[in-house]
């Protein structure tokens, strides 16, 4: 079945360095893919979405690219900043959106 | 005002006891979602409807049930909750197909003791 893979947290790191979280998805056909934000005591809210292979999805810094080939969308940011810490979620919705699969999330710790 | 809200947002209960959790959106949207978050695991799949008179299982259904009572209310029942029910629960809405982004209410935190 469809399923959503994301690298275990917490992560820590200092303002300004550079951030990536892996995510690998299984999934038959060709999913949309999404990486989502939850803020400390807040719902999910959408971060950046590609919807097919080789699309790039951005917002506030953050990228990740639908790479096909090797069942990927990792979340990448070039310098964080202490308002980035929140937990990340990998996830992914079947052509018609019907249902959403969500990895298990990962905590990323921002210090000044 | 939020456009999902959940009431109540933290609730403590003893086992055996009947809960519900509901959920309210504002955002006009037909499809509405009912998932459990729990550490290490991610958000799972509890109920899903597509509309009024459409209700489906998620991937974790067993002792919950679910009531939609309008477009607008989407209610989550524990018919006799058990301390592995303990979780913070999310409401969902979604506009539809074609279209890809879920709107999260802020939570329920149900702790069973």
């Amino acid at each position: 079945g469809d399923s959503v893979t994301q690298m275990e947290g917490p992560v820590t790191l200092s303002e300004e360095a550079c951030l990536t979280i892996n995510c690998t998805y299984t999934a038959t056909g060709y999913p949309s893919l999404f990486w989502y934000v939850q803020y400390p005591g807040e719902g999910l809210q959408l971060l950046l979405k590609a919807t097919k292979a080789d699309d790039k999805g951005s917002n506030k810094g953050f990228e990740a690219t639908y790479r096909k080939e090797t069942t990927s969308f990792h979340l990448e940011k070039g310098s964080v900043q202490v308002s980035d810490s929140a937990v990340y979620f990998c996830a992914l919705s079947p052509y018609n959106f019907n249902k959403f699969y969500f990895g298990s999330g990962t905590k990323l710790n921002v210090k000044p | 005002d939020a456009d999902v809200t959940q009431t109540p947002r933290n609730r403590i209960t003893k086992t055996g006891k009947r809960i519900m959790l509901e959920c309210s959106q504002t955002k006009g949207h037909d499809r509405m979602y009912w998932y459990r978050q729990d550490p290490g695991l991610g958000l799972r799949l509890i109920y899903y409807s597509f509309d009024v008179k459409d209700i489906n299982k998620g991937e974790i259904s067993d002792g919950y049930s679910v009531s939609r009572q309008a477009q607008a209310k989407f209610s989550l029942s524990l018919e006799s909750a058990i301390p592995n029910q303990t979780a913070l629960y999310f409401c969902a809405t979604s506009a539809g197909p074609n279209s890809y982004e879920q709107y999260f209410g802020p939570g329920t935190r149900l702790t069973v003791t």
